[in-house]
This record gives C-alpha cells, structure tokens and sequence, in this order.
C-alpha cells in the first residue's frame, strides 16, 4: 500500500519569499515516482515537478524544485520567490505499480494537501 | 489547458438516483483514471480504463462503475446515490506506460451535490 503525509494544513508565506511545503511517503514499490500539483478554486489538478525515484539530482522546474531525500522518504516543495498567484492547494502524489507485483504503473495516491495562502 | 473536457461541471441529484459523469481524454491518450475528491480532502482513485477495460481499482463499491470506449473517452456511473457520494469528480488521462514518470492530465472536475 502507498500514503502520502501533508503534516501542514495550512502555510502562510509574504510575496518574493520562498516556501516549503513538507511531504512524506511510504511504500513497498522498488520504483515510483513523487509528483507535486497545484489546484486553484477552479478545481482543475495542475501539474508542477516530478522526481522519479532512481533519479539522482533533485527535480526542478522553474521556481518550484523538489528537496527528495529518499532515506527519509520524504519529497518537500520549493517554492521560491512566491506570487499572489500561488495561494491555492497544493497536494503531493505518488505514482506506484497499479496492482501488487504488477508492472504497469497508474493510480495515484494524493496526501491532504496544504492551502498556501501568499501575503502582499 | 490540458485538453481533457468533463461533461457536467455541476450536478444536483438526489439521494437514491443514478448519474452519468462524462470524460474527453487528451488526444493519443488510451488510459483514463476517476477520482473522487470530496470537500477539504486530497483525491481518491476510483478505477482506471486501458483500452476499453478495466484494470486497476481503488477501494470503491460496486456501484461506482465505468465505462471507456473505441475512442477513448469514458464514463463513470454512479447508481443509488448516497449523500456521502457529493465531491468532486476529476478525470486524468494518461499512456499507459511502465514508466512512473507518466503525466496525468486532469480536467476540471464535476461537482456532484447529492441531496
């Protein structure tokens, strides 16, 4: 079985600095992948950054990057120089095998998400 | 825009009816997963359709079933509906791939209200 931990119901962060939001995961898959998306009020999922779980430098993407640290399997977002244009839900996702001992990857599993709200 | 279309974007049904919630998948797409996100929660993963079948589903009743059809798009079907059934219904397409690293790209969700 696959979680995701958001520890953070809510961050607060002042415009032009940057933020981090915490993820933890667990899981028995050998090989997965961590995804970040941002969701407006508008409802629709938003892709931001993906880190594979082999991969060896942490993922970027503009202003977001991801702080992997897979010992402690956990897979915290950057945001740097935040935006007004920013405060919105933020969840963390992990993509594993669909079926136990299977080899096609589908479902993913979201955490509780973490409203961010940017201050002027 | 991601190119995935969901057909309503709001519903109102009552309690003990049948719903139909519709998906346009992304062009060359041939995978699509459901989604139910309710109020304050992260989405859970209903089932995901390859090529017309079923091949993956999450900890869903029987009464939430679904259909993919030759062009890829689908359907998700909710019979005798529960007032716990009101959430937001997202639809992600995708290739179906062994690589972990497959972008889902989702629509905009319908809200389902069940009163």
């Amino acid at each position: 079985a696959q979680k995701i931990t958001q520890t953070q119901p809510g961050m607060f962060v002042q415009e032009k600095e940057a933020v981090t939001l915490d993820c933890t995961y667990d899981t028995s898959d050998p090989s997965y992948g961590l995804f970040w998306y941002k969701q407006p009020s508008s409802g629709e999922m938003i892709f931001l950054i993906y880190q594979g779980s082999y991969d060896q430098q942490n993922a970027t993407e503009g202003r977001y990057s991801l702080n992997f640290q897979k010992a402690r399997k956990s897979a915290n977002l950057v945001i740097s120089a935040s935006q007004l244009g920013d405060s919105a839900m933020y969840f963390c996702a992990m993509r594993g095998h669909l079926n136990a001992g299977g080899t096609s990857y589908g479902k993913l599993t979201f955490g509780q998400g973490t409203i961010l709200t940017v201050h002027p | 825009e991601t190119g995935v279309t969901q057909s309503p974007t709001h519903l109102i049904k009552t309690r003990g009816q049948q719903v139909t919630l519709r998906c346009s998948s992304q062009s060359g797409h041939n995978t699509v997963s459901w989604y139910q996100q309710a109020l304050g929660q992260g989405p859970q993963f209903i089932f995901q359709y390859y090529r017309e079948e079923e091949n993956g589903r999450g900890n869903f009743p029987p009464r939430f079933s679904g259909l993919q059809f030759p062009n890829y798009s689908s359907e998700l079907n909710v019979n005798a509906l529960e007032l716990d059934d009101s959430a937001l219904y997202l639809c992600a397409s995708s290739l179906n791939s062994r690589n972990p690293g497959t972008e889902a790209f989702f629509g905009q969700g319908t809200r389902l209200t069940v009163v």
